[in-house]
């Protein structure tokens, strides 16, 4: 599977749009972009994912460039409760597909 | 929908015992689990893969004989860990990919923190 690269860390003033950078240079053709956050102590909680149209579903959107090789997720409203490790994990749709997290973004809502 | 359970949510235990942990997938079937350990400040770690009715498959440097892994229907999969150390004190938290689902969606617990005293 593709190495994705992520900031370590950002912040977001609450009431606004979080936009979280994901660069995955060498994904293939067949290899999908998912998006999963673990606030403290949980367990991770998946998000969203996509191939190479833009998506978008109740928790936030999903923009991939035309070329694949980033993608940005984002939060429309940030609220605190969004506060957490947010980790875009880019892997092969498919029986065999294991997900392997990589460091993350911790990403901090500010009031 | 899509729950998945995890018993117990926190465990204390003396070195040298072992320790079992349950993940259920609640509401769905999952012919797939995966077993993760997570230490403080750090990512999750893929341990194994679980695939329901045969051996669990584990990744490099995971020690299979100490991490037992039973898969014994769609909706448990256990994890034991054998004459546990302070060293395997950790958090352990299972995912299920559902049967039957074309998006492979990976559903997680909500973890077991884990103290080897």
């Amino acid at each position: 599977d593709a190495k994705t690269t992520q900031p370590t860390s950002m912040d977001c003033a609450e009431g606004r749009a979080a936009n979280l950078p994901c660069n995955h240079s060498t994904i293939s053709g067949n290899e999908y972009v998912y998006w999963y956050r673990q606030i403290h102590s949980q367990g991770p909680q998946y998000i969203i994912h996509g191939l190479k149209n833009n998506e978008t579903n109740e928790m936030a959107s999903l923009i991939i460039t035309e070329d694949r090789k980033s993608s940005t997720l984002i939060l429309p409203h940030a609220t605190l409760r969004d506060t957490a490790v947010y980790y875009c994990i880019v892997r092969v749709g498919g029986a065999t597909n294991k997900l392997i997290f990589g460091t993350g973004t911790l990403l901090a809502v500010q009031p | 929908g899509a729950v998945v359970s995890q018993h117990p949510s926190w465990v204390i235990c003396k070195s040298g015992t072992s320790v079992k942990i349950e993940c259920r997938s609640l509401d769905f079937q999952a012919t797939t689990m995966f077993w993760y350990r997570q230490f403080p400040k750090q990512s999750l770690m893929l341990m194994a893969t679980s695939n329901e009715g045969s051996k669990a498959t584990y990744e490099q440097g995971v020690e299979k004989d100490k991490f037992l892994i039973n898969h014994a229907s769609l909706t448990l999969s256990t994890l034991t860990v054998t004459s546990a150390h302070p060293e395997d004190s950790s958090f352990y938290i299972c995912s299920a990919r559902a049967t039957g689902l074309t998006n492979y969606e990976q559903y997680f617990g909500p973890g077991t923190r884990l103290t080897v005293t």
